[in-house]
């Protein structure tokens, strides 16, 4: 069972639209989650984090965290055509050095 | 703010052929780096992790090695490269609250 995991997509939405991108993981232990863009041929750029419960909201974004469903999402609300990469969950499963794992990524793409 | 100095940018191998890639840090006290690779179509693979000089984890047995000679120095070597070794290099640090990761520009590497 892979430690985190995303639908590959691609996933597209037209302009204006609301993206939902979704993540589980699988260690219950889990504290920290992470949400990543990739633009392609570039390095991942962490966009949003979240360590409770609930919804946490940065501008067009939100990130959404379920410990009991062991569920994490994205909400990008009025999706831009720039907005289109790939998003890379990333969840901190245990302690020490090594701690953070990555999703394989959604591709999102925004249609103007 | 830390900032993750990695080159080359591209680089194109013949297999057989040793590798090197460099990875150095400014800005930043925290002495764990990170070597990932994304293959094409693939996640986050994570490598190499080293907490301190010297000390070097290896996740995944493969073709490559991984030295830590000075604190904010990380290189990722091969004595002979492979056509699997083809990928996205990413060499990544720990930021705000140690948990995240916070990634260099990467070196895309083609081995022919």
């Amino acid at each position: 069972q892979k430690e985190v995991e995303q639908n590959s997509g691609p996933l597209s939405v037209p302009e204006g639209a609301i993206a939902s991108l979704n993540c589980t993981y699988s260690d219950r232990g889990s504290q920290s989650f992470f949400w990543y863009r990739q633009y392609s041929g570039k390095s991942p750029e962490l966009i949003m984090s979240i360590y409770s419960n609930g919804d946490k909201e940065d501008g067009r974004f939100t990130a959404q965290l379920n410990k009991a469903s062991q569920y994490v999402s994205l909400l990008i609300r009025d999706s831009q055509p720039s907005d289109s990469a790939t998003y890379l969950c990333a969840v901190n499963i245990r302690t020490g050095a090594n701690n953070l794992f990555f999703g394989t990524g959604t591709r999102l793409t925004v249609i103007p | 703010s830390q900032t993750i100095h990695q080159w080359p940018a591209t680089l194109v191998q013949p297999v057989g052929s040793p590798l090197s890639l460099e990875c150095t840090v400014e800005g930043t006290s925290n002495p764990n780096l990170y070597w990932y690779r994304q293959a094409a179509g693939r996640g986050l693979q994570l490598l190499f992790y080293s907490v301190g000089i010297g000390q070097i984890s290896s996740e995944v047995p493969q073709n490559l090695s991984a030295s830590r000679p000075q604190d904010r120095q990380f290189i990722l070597s091969s004595k002979k490269l492979l056509l699997s070794d083809s990928g996205f290099y990413l060499c990544a640090c720990p930021t705000g609250t140690g948990y995240e990761a916070f990634f260099g520009q990467g070196t895309r590497l083609t081995v022919v």
